[in-house]
């Protein structure tokens, strides 16, 4: 099976403060992505990055930084934390390979709270 | 620019009766996939089911169905003998194609907002 972790379920930080989020993957996936879920509004993509070292701005960047240094560990940096940053962010991985590249698979979120 | 739309947020239905989720989407390509997530509360989330707009025939995994119809652009799901265990967001998603093996920088998922599904006893 397919594994996707994330570094903390909850995490609380105060505002200016950087954070990281960790993601990784243990499928060996090139693809991997960071997503930010809020009520309502559905799942918007933030970043994504298809190979290590490679990375593209998705829909809603500002504010966000990522780092992808190996292929199976891709980073989501908040360079000063804002409360509208307060947020469920969650973690996808998919493979390059035939047909099944369009499948994603996640980690069981970040739920952070910045105040 | 592609879009998915889910116009129930919530919905409620009685266990063991079947329930069918709505999405539709707009795009002008022909060749894409269509995807149902699975989100239970304070879980992880999971792939129900998957569609190639290729293929006329619907897809099905055990209780869960679609009903694909591509020129309406229309995405049901249907749930058959709905359990307790179902109970959980449910999102609609769309993936444009690109070919054998193909993937990369385009291979992004296009979700909907997601339809709240309860499971009542």
């Amino acid at each position: 099976d397919v594994k996707v972790t994330q570094s903390s379920r909850y995490l609380v930080k105060r505002t200016g403060e950087k954070v990281f989020l960790e993601c990784v993957q243990d499928m060996d996936h090139e693809n991997m992505f960071w997503y930010r879920q809020d009520p309502g509004l559905g799942l918007r993509l933030i970043y994504f990055s298809y190979d290590v070292k490679m990375k593209e701005k998705g829909d809603i960047p500002e504010g966000y930084s990522v780092s992808r240094e190996k292929k199976e560990r891709f980073s989501l940096i908040l360079e000063s934390a804002s409360t509208n940053q307060t947020s469920m962010y969650l973690c996808a991985s998919s493979s390059h390979i035939g047909d099944l590249s369009y499948e994603q698979y996640f980690g069981p979120g970040t739920r952070l709270t910045v105040t | 620019a592609q879009t998915v739309t889910q116009s129930q947020p919530e919905m409620s239905v009685q266990e063991a009766e079947t329930v069918t989720l709505s999405c539709t989407y707009d795009t002008s390509e022909s060749n894409y996939y269509l995807f149902w997530y699975k989100q239970p509360p304070s879980r992880q989330m999971i792939l129900v089911i998957r569609q190639e707009a290729y293929k006329q025939q619907n897809a099905t995994e055990n209780r869960f169905s679609v009903n694909f119809q591509k020129a309406a652009k229309s995405f049901s799901l249907k749930i058959s003998d709905s359990q307790l265990g179902d109970t959980a967001m449910y999102f609609c998603a769309f993936i444009s194609g690109g070919g054998e093996g193909y993937g990369g920088s385009q291979g992004n998922l296009i979700f909907g907002k997601g339809t709240k599904l309860s499971v009542k006893p």
